[in-house]
């Protein structure tokens, strides 16, 4: 079974921390994400990666950035934590590939910002 | 442009009766895949199913199934004979070639089932 291991579960940092989630997946999959989910909002894309070093800004980029040294590992960082961070944060994996792959997903790491 | 859209925010199902969740797609892209998962409340995402936009038939997966109109754009999700265990948000997804595979996500229909 694909895996797909987000390092925490719950988070709690103040404002101006900086921050590092981490993710790893065990299949080899080329494509990794990272989703940010709010209610109502549904999952907005924050990056994406197709390949060890690429990156891609998703919908809502601002305020973070990724970094992909091993194509297991997808790591989201937060530089200067802020309140309107707090928020479930969701890794996912998938092959490459047109048309088929689905997302697989980390159990989700949800961050508070005081 | 919403990529994704369900305009259902919530839906209440009698148990052992079908629910249609309704799910609308944008794209340009001749070449798409369409998804369904559910989080329940213990926040996982599961895969439930998926549609290929070249696909001739609707998708099904045990008591899921993928209404899917391609002129219509419309990809709705179909569950038959509700069970307790399917109280859970349910999200449509889009994953575009076009876009690099990206995947687009709607914000989700939380559906209870009814005892």
């Amino acid at each position: 079974d694909v895996k797909v291991t987000q390092s925490s579960r719950y988070l709690v940092k103040r404002t101006g921390e900086k921050v590092f989630l981490e993710c790893v997946q065990d299949m080899d999959h080329e494509n990794m994400f990272w989703y940010r989910q709010d209610p109502g909002l549904g999952l907005r894309l924050i990056y994406f990666s197709y390949d060890v070093k690429m990156k891609e800004k998703g919908d809502i980029p601002e305020g973070y950035s990724v970094s992909r040294e091993k194509k297991e590992r997808f790591s989201l960082i937060l530089e200067s934590a802020s309140t309107n961070q707090t928020s479930m944060y969701l890794c996912a994996s998938s092959l490459g590939g047109e048309g088929t792959g689905e997302l697989f997903f980390g159990e989700g790491s949800r961050l508070t910002v005081l | 442009a919403q990529k994704i859209t369900q305009t259902q925010p919530g839906m209440f199902v009698q148990e052992k009766e079908a629910v249609t969740l309704d799910c609308t797609y944008d794209t340009s892209d001749p070449s798409y895949g369409l998804f369904w998962y559910k989080q329940p409340s213990s926040g996982e995402m599961i895969f439930l199913i998926y549609q290929g936009s070249y696909d001739q038939q609707n998708a099904t997966e045990g008591r899921y199934s993928l209404n899917f109109q391609k002129a219509r754009k419309s990809a709705n999700l179909v569950i038959s004979a509700s069970q307790l265990g399917d109280s859970a948000m349910y999200f449509c997804a889009m994953r575009e070639v076009i876009t690099g595979n990206q995947f687009y996500f709607g914000t989700g229909t939380s559906l209870t089932v009814i005892p």
